[in-house]
């Protein structure tokens, strides 16, 4: 079964301060999704990124956040100024490419933030 | 977004068959049902999706009501492993993000 991959699975960090969680998708899929759950909801979808370009976005996703996949393996979220409500578990998720295609989810990185 | 309706919650016993339903009165023509779970403390997994056809695999079967407005995940033999949230999503080509409902939390019981 293919398999994502998350780092770190869980960080603490300072309000205020810029995270980067990264994920390893798997590598013959093409379209990459961050989703987040804050703890004891619903899982909400964040962006997802497509040729390198962003494809779709929800309105979480504001200019605190941004994606890249810098060196075409990692694909990263980047949080600029953390706030206490960041805090929540972060996945990643890969599809080959038709739209039916199966998403395949990481296990996670908890985000902390103090 | 096309919305769908699950109950709350359900319970089982394990070996039992467990019947999880799904309405979504307003599907377009074009809209595929697909299935997720989660099980405690894990990323979303992908359980099985379909068209207008009931689809069958090896984790469970989805039936499909004849009007589509309505889907049953049947999940054959219960076990404890199966206990998680399952969500039922329409995903149609315009949107390819998984929006997430409340889903059905499934207790097992031994």
């Amino acid at each position: 079964e293919p398999e994502v991959t998350q780092t770190p699975s869980h960080q603490v960090t300072q309000m205020g301060q810029e995270v980067i969680l990264r994920c390893v998708p798997i590598s013959n899929h093409l379209y990459f999704y961050w989703y987040r759950q804050i703890l004891g909801q619903k899982v909400e979808f964040l962006v997802s990124f497509y040729n390198n370009e962003i494809s779709e976005k929800s309105e979480i996703f504001d200019d605190q956040f941004s994606v890249e996949r810098p060196d075409g393996s990692n694909f990263t979220l980047k949080i600029r100024s953390t706030k206490l409500e960041d805090s929540a578990m972060y996945f990643c998720a890969a599809r080959r490419d038709s739209y039916t295609d199966t998403q395949y989810f990481g296990p996670g990185t908890r985000l902390t933030v103090l | 977004d096309a919305k769908t309706t699950q109950p709350n919650s359900m319970e089982s016993n394990e070996e039992e068959p467990v019947h999880l339903p799904c309405n979504h009165s307003t599907i377009s023509g074009t809209d595929y049902i697909h299935w997720y779970r989660q099980l405690p403390s894990q990323g979303p997994e992908y359980v099985i999706h379909g068209l207008t056809s009931n689809v069958n695999n090896r984790m469970a079967s989805l039936a499909i009501a004849e009007d589509r407005k309505s889907s049953t995940l049947i999940l054959h033999r219960a076990t404890l492993r199966d206990a998680a949230v399952y969500y039922c999503i329409l995903l149609n080509q315009a949107g390819t993000a998984l929006i997430f409902g409340k889903g059905t939390t499934l207790s097992v019981s031994s």
